[in-house]
């Protein structure tokens, strides 16, 4: 089976950093990834891990360990607009391959 | 490119009728998903297709759910009959073929209301 782990809420300022953790455990891993999603609207692809190590993308960041189980995603220079729940996301082996298991979303909110 | 395209986006029914949702994914995309989401129980996948096939249906919650893809540009996930503790926003994905980074791409959901 599979098991997601991200914190419920969180806050963080405008202009700040903040870094939203995921844990995981599986029993075949094949990707990870993080998705945004604004209230009221469909989730949005952020980035994507399959080797250990840091993806950068602008703002956003995400680092993966597969040796931990482990994730997180880092957002820098925070602004209103980052305010949203996000989702880590990830996807087993085989016949499974095309199947992503999402977490229960981190809603984070972004105060002036 | 439209996106994937869900309708309606709205939908208020009531106990007892048959509902029918309905999806056109990315042209090209082979891969389609079925999610519902609540506050309690978050995204849960119901059940996806590869190349118009259903390869795992494991999250489909009963029989009073069903879901067909009769070709690759279009699928409908069916209720019934429906009832109040289905209400939830039902939404829609597609991906391209398996060896990419299989990005699942959503469509803007439909919020169901059952009363």
């Amino acid at each position: 089976g599979q098991n997601i782990d991200q914190p419920t809420e969180m806050t963080a300022t405008e202009g700040a950093i903040v870094q939203i953790n995921c844990t995981y455990q599986t029993s075949g891993f094949n990707g990870l990834f993080w998705y945004q999603q604004h209230a009221g609207e469909a989730p949005t692809f952020l980035s994507y891990n399959v080797l250990d190590g840091l993806e950068e993308k602008g703002r956003f960041s995400s680092f993966l360990s597969r040796s931990k189980g482990y994730s997180y995603l880092l957002l820098k220079e925070l602004q209103m607009k980052d305010s949203a729940s996000y989702l880590c996301a990830v996807r087993g082996l085989g016949s499974s391959a095309s199947k992503i298991i999402f977490g229960s979303g981190t809603r984070l909110s972004i105060r002036p | 490119d439209a996106g994937v395209i869900q309708s309606p986006r709205h939908e208020v029914t009531e106990m007892g009728q048959e509902v029918t949702l309905r999806c056109k994914p990315i042209s090209g995309h082979n891969s389609l998903f079925w999610y519902r989401q609540t506050m309690m129980r978050g995204l849960e996948l119901l059940i996806y297709f590869n190349n118009n096939v259903p390869i795992d249906d494991s999250g489909m919650p009963e029989d009073r759910f069903s879901a067909k893809m009769p070709n690759a540009s279009f699928s409908t996930l069916k209720i019934q009959p429906s009832e109040p503790r289905d209400s939830a926003v039902y939404f829609c994905a597609s991906s391209p073929s398996a060896g990419s980074k299989n990005i699942q791409y959503f469509g803007a959901g439909t919020r169901l209301s059952v009363l």
